[in-house]
């Protein structure tokens, strides 16, 4: 089956500094991939859509130039949290599809706990 | 615009009890629903889908859905639940014309006792 992967599951960062995640699909190739960020006993909020080769769509809200997405290649994506604050600290979890999303569902990576201290 | 209401936050049942839990969405389009676990840490698991055809869904561990459009529902159900079910679930809606974007509802906290 499908299988993203994302990397790092956990990180601590000082405030201030820049954090990057990776989400892998592994056996499969996604021109779409989508990442969220999910506050304690909260649900899943969409921050972008990440197309490869292009620019990402950002949701309402959702400030580009703190969260730099990059899908340069059909099996990778990355998110980078820049100049990180506490406040930023969450769990984000991306997710791919191996072809059109509404047929084949989505796969999502374990996601990321990111806590900046 | 689309939304997704999950009408319980948590849900406390005992072990081999059937539950259910609750979605229901607003669209002025075709949806596609999805039902979603997540464990502690953890990223999300597909449990089922309902893309077209028939309205009852079975997915994995012996859940199932029934999508009713009438009533813009999309409830999970469980006819005899065992303390592993106990987690988060998500219902999840994808607009037809929305390039694939999931909308979640705010999650119902599953758990179950012995």
């Amino acid at each position: 089956g499908a299988v993203v992967s994302q990397h790092p599951s956990r990180v601590i960062c000082k405030s201030g500094t820049s954090v990057k995640i990776e989400c892998r699909s592994l056996d499969f190739q996604a021109t779409t991939m989508f990442w969220y960020r999910q506050f304690p006993k909260q649900s899943l909020m969409l921050m972008a859509t990440s197309n490869e080769g292009s620019k990402a769509t950002y949701e309402q809200g959702v400030e580009k130039d703190k969260f730099l997405i990059n899908h340069a290649s059909l099996t990778l994506s990355t998110l980078t949290v820049t100049s990180a604050h506490p406040e930023d600290s969450s769990f984000y979890i991306c997710s791919a599809s191996p072809g059109q999303a509404n047929n084949y569902g989505y796969t999502f990576g374990s996601g990321t706990r990111l806590t900046v201290v | 615009a689309q939304s997704v209401t999950q009408l319980d936050s948590q849900v406390p049942v005992f072990e081999e009890a059937p539950v259910e839990l609750r979605c229901n969405y607003s669209s002025s389009v075709s949806v596609y629903l999805f039902w979603y676990v997540q464990y502690p840490n953890q990223g999300l698991q597909l449990l089922l889908k309902y893309l077209s055809g028939s309205t009852l869904v079975k997915g994995i561990n012996g859940f199932e859905a029934e999508f009713n459009k009438s009533q813009t529902s999309f409830h999970l159900r469980k006819p005899s639940v065992h303390i592993c079910d106990t987690a988060e679930y998500f219902c999840a809606v994808s607009e037809s014309n929305q390039g694939g974007k999931l909308i979640f509802g705010q999650g119902t906290e599953l758990s179950v006792k012995p």
